[in-house]
């Protein structure tokens, strides 16, 4: 059952800004939103979360609408490196089983030169 | 500061045989979860370790998985009489705390290639 839609590719040019949109319309009140990366054959990276707020690291902003019904991750300055399939995550915080993270297909980021 | 290792980081074994992978959480870290990611497949939940809580087994597919975390630490994931199914990345994370705000972290993983 699926929380969060996002598009399947997105392409962006390198030194430009990547948005990468999110919608999550049946998000709670009190379940955070997350966002991991995975390149090829590594691990799903962490890159940034939030609730309410907007929040920004070393990595990424995350702007997330006064509705909490979407959310937008950026990355200010996208490098080749940055290639990598995106998971935009809403935790679930039914049956007190929040930390079962479930990544759906995500965005497919390709940074070209 | 040191992520969370897993080792081997590839494993090639015969249907039938057991095998064990093993994880090293972030320091400090008291949450521990393994994950599997079969091809093109999304995470599949498996196991959550809480401090001294009794752990979280409800996402084990069967009796021939089992996971153990001593001391707090280190966990050892076991897969008896392994089946081609089994094949897949199987993936460890940690956290500070296993509640909401406390980002999981995780490894690389270790491919399982069952022949």
């Amino acid at each position: 059952d699926a929380k969060t839609t996002q598009p399947p590719s997105m392409d962006c040019a390198e030194g430009r800004a990547a948005n990468l949109p999110c919608n999550h319309s049946t998000i709670s009140g009190n379940e955070y939103v997350y966002w991991y990366r995975q390149i090829h054959s590594q691990g799903p990276q962490y890159i940034i979360h939030g609730l309410k707020n907007n929040e920004t690291n070393e990595m990424a902003s995350l702007i997330i609408t006064e509705d909490r019904k979407s959310s937008t991750l950026i990355l200010p300055h996208a490098t080749l490196r940055d290639t990598a399939v995106y998971y935009c995550i809403v935790e679930d915080n039914r049956g007190g089983s929040n930390y079962k993270l479930t990544f759906g297909k995500g965005t497919l980021l390709t940074v070209n030169p | 500061g040191a992520g969370v290792s897993q080792s081997p980081s590839n494993k090639v074994t015969e249907k039938g045989k057991d095998v064990e992978l093993r994880c090293d959480p972030i320091s400090g870290h008291t949450a521990l979860y393994w994950y599997r990611q079969s091809l093109g497949q999304g995470l599949e939940f498996l196991i959550y370790f809480q401090g001294n809580s009794a752990p979280d087994k409800s996402g084990l597919p069967s009796d021939r998985f089992s996971a153990e975390r001593t001391g707090g630490s280190v966990s050892t994931l076991t897969i008896q009489r392994t089946q081609q199914e089994d094949s897949a990345v199987y993936l460890c994370a940690s956290s500070f705390g296993g509640l909401s705000n406390q980002p999981q972290h995780f490894g690389d993983g270790t491919r399982l290639s069952i022949l």
